[in-house]
Order: C-alpha cells, then structure tokens, then sequence
C-alpha cells in the first residue's frame, strides 16, 4: 500500500500568520490517466471530514481562497495563508490513485 | 444536492455480524462507484471498501477482507457494507462516500462498537 506521510503532526498557529502542512507519498501518485488524486481533508471535533483540496491543487466548491494546495509526484502541501479561527480542526492529505486509498496520519491545527 | 445517510450502527459482540446501510440521493447512483471508510474514537481515517458502479469490481482493506462484503442496490439508491466476525478494532465511525475519486460529500456516519 502507498504510505502518506504527514508533518508536522501537531502546529500551533497565530491568528493572522500561515501555515503549511507536508504530505509524501511512497510512490507516485499520478494515475496512468494522467491526474494525481491527492485530496485535503479537514475534520472538525465531532463533525465528518470535509473535502478541501482535489486533484492536488483545486479548491471545492465554498473553500476560502486561503487555501491552496501544491506540488506533484510523491511531495504535496496544503497551505493556509492566513489562519483564522475556524481553521482549527484535523488535517488529512488523502491519495486515491492507487487501491487500497491510503491516508496521512493528520496534522492537529490549533491556535497559539 | 448530494445527500449521504449511514444507518445500521450500534453495539456488537466479538464474533458477530452487522449490516450498514447508506442511502444515497441527489445524484444517479447507477453510475457511480461508491466507498466505505471509517474512523476509530480519537484516530484517523481508513478506507474500507470499493464497489464499482455495475459492481463488476470490488475492493477491500487488508484488514476487512474476507469478513466484510460490499454490495448496492440500484432499486433502493442503498450501498450496504455486510460485516462479519466483527473484532474489537472494528470500533468505529463508518462513512459512505460517493464515486471512484471524488469524496466531495460525506454522511454523518454511523458508530459501530464492538465490546463484550
């Protein structure tokens, strides 16, 4: 199974200031139609995950503009521009080229 | 609107079985694939369970496998998650989700514990 590897695990942020999590895959993740399905979850305590980030780079539908997602073959990252309160919550970098569909661990984002 | 609803959780015996639902409208569930994931209390997400959309494919974790069974029915708009000799890290929150790559919508779940 493709292996996702999260850092940092937990990240204290300042209201206002960025943030930015990793996610590597152990192999590539782009599919043999050409797309890399690397997707970004947010979960809030109690709440379902929520998509932010499909296809590496594209924001869903109601996503602030302050998320961005980048990279490609087996290095991505999530950025937050400028944290807000409601950015709190747990991050999950997700790949769905290959079976079995593998998560990261999750980056607990909580402010300072 | 796409609307995802698990139903069929409760509490379970080591060794015993349960059958998930998940009904699916908003959207023609004939032609789309449909998943299984869950969440253990406190821990992170693991894919379960892939059942194409003619359910000429289906795919399973390693450690589901030959114990859970995915299925649908297409008269219903219901993808089912048949489980078996259930073990005790099955404990968890189980959600459906649409489609082979596209996880824009998820249910609230629905918690299956498995205890003595």
């Amino acid at each position: 199974d493709v292996v996702m590897t999260q850092s940092p695990l937990s990240l204290p942020v300042t209201l206002g200031q960025p943030a930015s999590i990793s996610c590597r895959s152990s192999q590539s993740l782009v599919h043999s139609d050409g797309n890399t399905y690397l997707n970004w979850f947010h979960q809030r305590p109690g709440q379902s995950p929520r998509r932010l980030i499909y296809k590496v780079s594209n924001r869903d539908s109601g996503v602030p503009d302050r998320f961005s997602g980048s990279g490609s073959g087996t290095d991505f990252t999530l950025k937050i521009s400028r944290v807000e309160a409601e950015d709190v919550g747990v991050y999950y970098c997700m790949q769905a080229t290959h079976f079995a569909l593998t998560f990261g661990g999750g980056t607990k984002v909580e402010i300072k | 609107q796409v609307l995802l609803v698990e139903s069929g959780g409760g509490v379970v015996q080591p060794g015993g079985s349960l059958r998930l639902s998940c009904a699916a409208s908003g959207f023609t569930f004939s032609n789309y694939a449909m998943q299984w994931f869950r969440q253990p209390p406190g821990k992170g997400l693991e894919w379960v369970a892939f059942i194409r959309n003619d359910e000429s494919d289906k795919y399973y974790s390693d450690s589901v496998k030959g114990r859970f069974t995915i299925s649908r029915d297409i008269s219903k708009n219901t993808l089912y998650l048949e489980m078996n000799s259930l073990r005790g890290e099955d404990t968890a929150v189980y959600y459906c989700a649409k489609g082979r790559v596209d996880f824009g919508s998820w249910g609230q779940g629905t918690l299956v514990t498995v205890s003595s």
